[in-house]
């Protein structure tokens, strides 16, 4: 089966550094542009950006620029998201997703982890 | 930067009515590149549309997208029970954004 499979739920507390994973079945993964979304409590979806694990490139969307790192081992087939010091705006849930066509990064997103709810509080 | 504005923010109708749910863009965007999704409560997105008229796999023929340049839409022929949902249209292509979400609800 065809699926993304993320770490479970974390709580930390501000200034805490935290990296979450996203592991996807090898046809899932190889080849193909893996993305990130969040979605705050009650809100909507905002893309963070993408990365290809196959060679590490990535894109980051200009309000997630600096703030977060995307990292990718393509041998255990799995997407990193990490924070080096998480605030209180950082909880959040963290979905992973992967693009439709293998090798685009132009591109819809067909298949979601189940999604990683981070909560940063003191 | 591209921004998507949805509209209306909630839309309440009764199951077998028909539902249609607006995305505007604020710049014209390649229809190949637009998407929508629905989510669930608890649940991740699910693709729906893709490429603006293209409906993904396994989704049931009552939903279908239409649209080009900076008006998108999507519609829902004949609401089932579990099309109840919230609604995001998606820009994908270089730096991807979503609209802020449409929920469809019970009357």
């Amino acid at each position: 089966e065809v699926q993304l499979v993320q770490s479970g739920a974390e709580v930390k507390k501000p200034g805490e550094s935290l990296k979450i994973s996203c592991k996807g079945s090898r046809n899932a993964f190889t080849s193909y542009w893996i993305g990130w979304v969040r979605q705050m409590p009650g809100k909507g979806l905002e893309w963070m950006g993408i990365i290809y694990p196959d060679d590490s490139d990535t894109r980051y969307s200009p309000s997630f620029q600096g703030q977060v790192t995307f990292s990718a081992d393509k041998s255990i087939t799995t997407a990193y998201l990490q924070w080096s010091s998480l605030k209180a705006s950082d909880t959040a849930m963290y979905y992973c997703a992967r693009h439709t066509v293998p090798g685009t990064d132009h591109d819809a997103f067909d298949i979601w982890g189940q999604g990683t709810m981070v909560t940063v509080s003191s | 930067e591209i921004v998507l504005t949805q509209s209306p923010g909630t839309l309440s109708l009764s199951p077998g009515e028909r539902a249609t749910l607006s995305c505007r863009a604020s710049q014209s965007v390649s229809s190949s590149y637009l998407a929508w999704y629905q989510q669930k409560p608890g649940q991740a997105p699910r693709l729906l549309i893709y490429g603006a008229s293209s409906r993904a796999t396994g989704i049931p023929d009552r939903f279908s997208g239409s649209g080009s340049g900076t008006d998108f839409t999507l519609t829902i022929s004949r609401l089932e029970p579990e099309d109840f949902a919230v609604y995001y249209c998606q820009r994908y292509g270089g730096s991807q954004t979503f609209g802020q979400g449409t929920k469809v609800e019970i009357k």
